[in-house]
């Protein structure tokens, strides 16, 4: 049973370029987390979806950051026009319901020169 | 939902037992403590959770008085792959989902 899935896991950026991020949750899960973390940092909540549904994006950034995760494929974190301060790891998690227990993947390290 | 506070770093050697204790003040009725495991270029683990007294697993023990006030994890015997990052989080549901806060965690650095 395959864990959560994220890719690319390394992905670099000029400034001004968009960044696309993908994960894919474990089989069976309908919900996912998507967070950032700085290094030397804990992890910062930005957003919650359900299937086609984003329920809780308080702590998105409120321009340049969307989410997505459609009824069917991974959900996607963009980031358009990327910045030097966007530079960081990105996890995703998922968990079967709002209750459970959240599975994180490996994260994507995105690097912007 | 609550805010933890723990130790920036602590250090052990292989075989001894480590003891990480978390203070969460102001946790809520509802929150659960929670704590993950993390090593360097990876997402977090979940290791372990209780809502009080004592709760056990083949990984951890987890501590919590009757106040709710502070946790203490308990690792035994740690090896060296036991070097990693410690986070305490209270877990609560909020909005309609369980939601969770890290924090800065403890590094804890396990010497031969």
């Amino acid at each position: 049973n395959a864990g959560v899935m994220q890719n690319p896991r390394h992905l670099v950026r000029r400034r001004g370029q968009e960044a696309r991020l993908r994960c894919s949750p474990m089989k069976g899960h309908s919900h996912v987390y998507w967070y950032r973390q700085l290094p030397e940092e804990g992890l910062k909540f930005m957003v919650y979806l359900q299937k086609e549904n984003i329920i809780d994006e308080s702590g998105m950034p409120k321009e340049r950051f969307s989410a997505e995760f459609p009824k069917e494929g991974p959900s996607i974190l963009r980031i358009q026009q990327v910045v030097r301060g966007d530079s960081a790891a990105y996890f995703c998690a998922s968990s079967a319901d709002e209750g459970n227990e959240q599975y994180f993947g490996p994260g994507t390290r995105l690097t912007v020169t | 939902l609550a805010k933890t506070t723990q130790p920036i770093s602590m250090d052990s050697y292989e075989g001894q037992e480590v003891n990480i204790t978390c203070s969460h003040n102001n946790i809520a009725t509802n929150d659960y403590i929670t704590w993950y495991q993390q090593f360097p270029s990876q997402g977090p683990r979940f290791i372990i959770q209780g809502y009080k007294t004592k709760v056990t697993n083949e990984v951890a023990s987890l501590f919590i008085p009757a106040d709710r006030k502070s946790s203490t994890l308990s690792l035994p015997r740690v090896s060296l792959s036991d070097t990693a990052v410690y986070y305490c989080l209270g877990k609560g549901w909020t909005g309609g989902y369980n939601k969770l806060i890290f924090g800065a965690g403890t590094r804890l650095a396990v010497h031969p």
